[in-house]
């Protein structure tokens, strides 16, 4: 009975490599996010997706694109991954008039 | 560039301890939220302010939110050492979210 559930919890891979992660919710949520943490703990938004339309974070490369199958889920496809992405990458969820976000368990991404 | 700024970044206290961080906005917000990340977790989601000068408690923690919209803080009272973590705050401009730096509070027994 996971609200927001995301695989893998955990990611080793190479420089290079393509990698995806799965998000799914099933609280009805209208809204799903992804968020990057550094090791300073800072959280920063990559994406949003509501309802088909789509708000990217500037500041995120291109080798990273989110895609959603259904309103339920949201995963996160990177491309030639570099050694900078390593970081905990949280899903979240929220609804309009609901409160606060609820997040993800986190992907703990290694590029090595 | 930042909007959100909280203090301090790192916070030690001994338990039974007082505790408080701030988060300071640029602009008005419509409302903020606090949430709570445990070392290892994911951040949870503790409250809403919406109303100038709005305090809310949950048990030993206080909320408050300014009278200018603009800043916001959370205070502890007695610190356990289940209170350890990061604090974050978010803010909502109505346009944009933000999260905070957020604050990390180590609890000494």
């Amino acid at each position: 009975d996971t609200a927001v559930s995301q695989t893998p919890k955990y990611l080793v891979t190479q420089m290079g490599n393509d990698k995806s992660i799965k998000c799914e919710q099933n609280l009805g949520h209208d809204t799903m996010y992804w968020y990057k943490q550094d090791s300073k703990k800072f959280l920063k938004i990559m994406f949003s997706y509501n309802n088909k339309e789509l708000i990217i974070n500037e500041t995120v490369p291109n080798r990273f694109s989110p895609k959603s199958p259904d309103k339920a889920h949201l995963n996160l496809h990177i491309n030639s991954l570099e050694l900078g992405d390593s970081a905990v990458y949280f899903c979240a969820s929220s609804h309009p008039g609901l409160g606060g976000y609820t997040f993800g368990s986190g992907t703990r991404l290694t590029v090595v | 560039g930042q909007q959100v700024m909280q203090i301090p970044q790192y916070q030690h206290v001994q338990e039974g301890e007082d505790f408080t961080t701030y988060c300071n906005s640029s602009t008005t917000l419509s409302n903020i939220q606090w949430y709570k990340q445990r070392p290892g977790g994911h951040p949870v989601f503790l409250i809403q302010l919406v109303k100038s000068g709005e305090v809310k408690k949950q048990k030993r923690l206080t909320f408050q939110f300014g009278e200018a919209k603009k800043n916001s803080s959370l205070h502890i009272t007695a610190t356990q050492t289940t209170d350890v973590g990061t604090y974050f705050c978010a803010a909502n401009t109505g346009n944009q979210f933000y999260f905070g730096t957020g604050t990390s509070l180590t609890v000494i027994p």
